[in-house]
């Protein structure tokens, strides 16, 4: 079971560089988020999708744009890039069932020199 | 405001004793969901419990529990025994009922546990 694949785990960028963080997940899951972590300040939501066609901003979306075209897919989109998006990026899913614990990839650091 | 709270920055305990890390929540929602989550040093996010806002026992996984007190609105992660693998950051999340028919988790700080030998 592969879960949540996040690529890649590790990227630099030069300011006003753009990049697309990819996440896919295999659990068929219709709730998809991607979540910023700066040091001390936990998670911070940046977009969210209740299933394929639909997504919707969080706390923190400028500067990014997602899309979720397939139930599987939802990647992240870093336009421009800026110091202050130097962070680490989870992606994660749930079940429209359940409890909705969250699955999370491992993570992507993401450092703008 | 922040719905989700952490006042413990930063916890030590010894190894094979418990240790009580502290969550308050605040919602206006009458159904929602407490969770907890575990991040090593190794940087992944493990879930570890979950408490609904209609369930009367405290959950229990294993070494862990939660106290929850529905009035203080408060969700305390307990740990028994604590190991040394247990040193991490921990963080509290909420989910608030359906809002759109989705789930919107909102996370807390956190707390860096550290297990000493």
């Amino acid at each position: 079971n592969a879960g949540v694949t996040q690529t890649p785990k590790f990227r630099i960028l030069k300011i006003g560089q753009s990049m697309t963080l990819q996440c896919t997940q295999d659990m068929n899951h219709n709730y998809m988020y991607w979540y910023r972590q700066d040091p001390g300040m936990g998670l911070k939501l940046i977009y969210y999708s209740v299933g394929a066609g639909i997504t919707d901003k969080g706390e923190v979306p400028n500067g990014y744009n997602v899309s979720r075209s397939t139930t599987e897919d939802f990647p992240l989109r870093l336009e421009l890039a800026a110091p202050s998006q130097t962070s680490v990026y989870f992606c994660a899913s749930t079940s429209h069932v359940g409890p909705g614990e969250l699955f999370f990839g491992e993570g992507s650091r993401l450092t703008v020199l | 405001a922040q719905k989700i709270t952490q006042t413990q920055p930063g916890m030590f305990v010894q190894e094979k004793e418990a240790v009580t890390l502290d969550c308050t929540y605040d919602t206006s929602d009458q159904s929602y969901g407490l969770f907890w989550y575990k991040q090593p040093s190794s940087g992944e996010m493990i879930f570890l419990i979950y408490q609904g806002s209609y369930d009367e026992q405290n959950a229990t996984e294993g070494r862990y529990s939660l106290n929850f007190q529905k009035a203080r609105k408060s969700a305390n992660l307990v740990i028994s025994a604590s190991q040394l693998g247990d040193s991490a950051m921990y963080f509290c999340a909420m989910r608030e009922g359906r809002t759109g028919g989705s789930y919107i988790p909102t996370f807390g700080r956190g707390t860096s546990l550290i297990v000493h030998p």
